[in-house]
């Protein structure tokens, strides 16, 4: 039980276009969604948390307006990086939270801006 | 402000020798501990968890953890090391209550056969 999944599970677009992921939670509600990005040998950097039909509260330094979170259904949450730049190349994680007080991570969806 | 620092980058070990990652931590309060393991291409896995409850800590595969409050520590350990265990291992840290975690650099752990 408790299994996120991520699509796409990798992506390369163009500078200037958007580009949205998928996180899902398969087998239980997630009340709670969160979005980190991992850098090449790197740690895992929160960028946002969600709940389930409220606006996303995001870390400091991360662009709301980039990064546009959407938590629409217990088991949905989309990220969607918007005017993308080669600068946001990176691994973009998810994980979800639901009664029991413990993350399920996603396995990643990797994102090349070219 | 919490925080932990993985002391090593990179573990390499024999098949079948001791394992040991080491992480330190900095917390206000008192903090939750976690133990994760990453392997290629699949999502983040729990190994194990301190929450202020018994101060060893057994968790999946072998893994177990020692809270040490007085050392800041909260190495992994393993007796013996299967090839299996070849993953990037994350310590990460959050204040109870606190649902935001904080991730360690992580450790890349090389199993040599």
């Amino acid at each position: 039980g408790a299994v996120v999944s991520q699509h796409p599970s990798w992506v390369i677009c163009k500078s200037g276009t958007s580009v949205k992921i998928e996180c899902r939670s398969l087998d239980f509600q997630a009340t709670t969604m969160f979005w980190y990005r991992q850098f090449p040998k790197q740690s895992l950097m929160l960028m946002a948390t969600s709940n389930e039909g409220s606006k996303a509260t995001y870390e400091q330094g991360v662009e709301k307006d980039k990064f546009l979170i959407n938590h629409a259904s217990l088991t949905l949450s989309t990220l969607t990086v918007t005017s993308a730049h080669p600068e946001d190349s990176s691994f973009y994680i998810c994980s979800a939270m639901g009664r029991v007080d413990e993350q399920f991570f996603g396995p990643g969806t990797r994102l090349t801006v070219l | 402000a919490q925080s932990v620092t993985q002391l090593d980058s990179h573990v390499s070990v024999s098949e079948g020798t001791p394992v040991l990652l080491r992480c330190n931590y900095s917390s206000s309060y008192s903090p939750s501990l976690f133990w994760y393991v990453q392997h290629p291409n699949k999502g983040l896995q729990l190994l194990l968890k301190y929450t202020s409850a018994a101060t060893l800590v057994k968790g999946i595969n072998g893994f177990e953890a020692e809270f040490k409050k007085s050392e800041t520590s909260f190495h992994l350990t393993k007796p013996s090391a299967h090839m299996s265990d070849a993953a990037e291992y994350f310590c990460v840290v959050s204040d109870i209550g606190n649902e935001k975690l904080t991730f360690g650099t992580g450790t890349r752990l090389t199993i040599i056969p």
